[in-house]
């Protein structure tokens, strides 16, 4: 069974501070890494992809990889209150056509 | 404006009434998908379909069916065989080939009572 897991949280920081979010995931051939937002009653946002070992930025978020580890993570710097929302963990497991399977989403709660 | 369409925003129905819900995409994406959120759970996959006129079943097919005549529409007909079709029902496509990140529409939120 192909899983992905996060904690769900609530993660609750002040605003200004790094949020970081993590993400665990069994199927050591998965090739494609995305972080979904969702505020509440909306429908998910993909804000990151990732494809290789190591750092992508863009903007306040950086997403990591480390493969050896099975193991991706979401930072978001300076965070602001309306960062506050769901963050999904969504992972393309080898050869399971294009679906993705995904994570039960991480509550994050920034506080101003 | 290109995107993706659900409709309608909420439905309401009674139990033992099929009832369909409409995905169409203007993105000229291949591949279409179906999930249905609850709270506390994770997204869980309905049907997709990555060509015309083929779909294959996710988890959680029982209870649903879909059709694909046209590159642009994926509808999901939620059947009376769904022992709890309450739920958030998002439609998601994707550009196809190689090409993994899936886009959302806003999504329909059926009650059954």
């Amino acid at each position: 069974q192909k899983e992905v897991e996060q904690n769900s949280g609530p993660l609750s920081v002040p605003e200004g501070a790094i949020a970081s979010l993590n993400c665990t995931y069994s199927d050591r051939g998965s090739q494609s890494f995305f972080w979904y937002r969702q505020y509440s009653g909306k429908s998910p946002e993909l804000i990151m992809s990732i494809y290789s070992n190591g750092d992508k930025e863009d903007g306040r978020f950086t997403a990591q990889l480390n493969k050896a580890s099975q193991y991706v993570s979401l930072l978001i710097r300076d965070s602001q209150p309306s960062d506050s929302a769901t963050y999904l963990c969504a992972v393309n497991p080898w050869q399971a056509g294009t679906a993705l399977i995904f994570g039960k989403g991480t509550t994050l709660s920034v506080s101003s | 404006d290109g995107g993706i369409t659900q409709s309608p925003k909420y439905l309401f129905r009674k139990e033992g009434q099929n009832v369909t819900l409409s995905c169409e995409q203007n993105l000229n994406h291949d591949a279409m998908y179906w999930y249905r959120q609850d709270p506390g759970q994770g997204l869980r996959l309905i049907y997709y379909s990555q060509i015309v006129n083929d779909f294959q079943k996710g988890d959680i097919a029982e209870g649903y069916s879909v059709s694909r005549e046209k590159k642009e529409s994926f509808p999901l007909t939620v059947t009376s065989a769904q022992k709890n079709p309450t739920a958030f029902y998002l439609c998601a496509s994707r550009p196809g080939l190689g090409n993994y990140e899936q886009y959302f529409g806003p999504g329909t939120r059926l009650t059954v009572t």
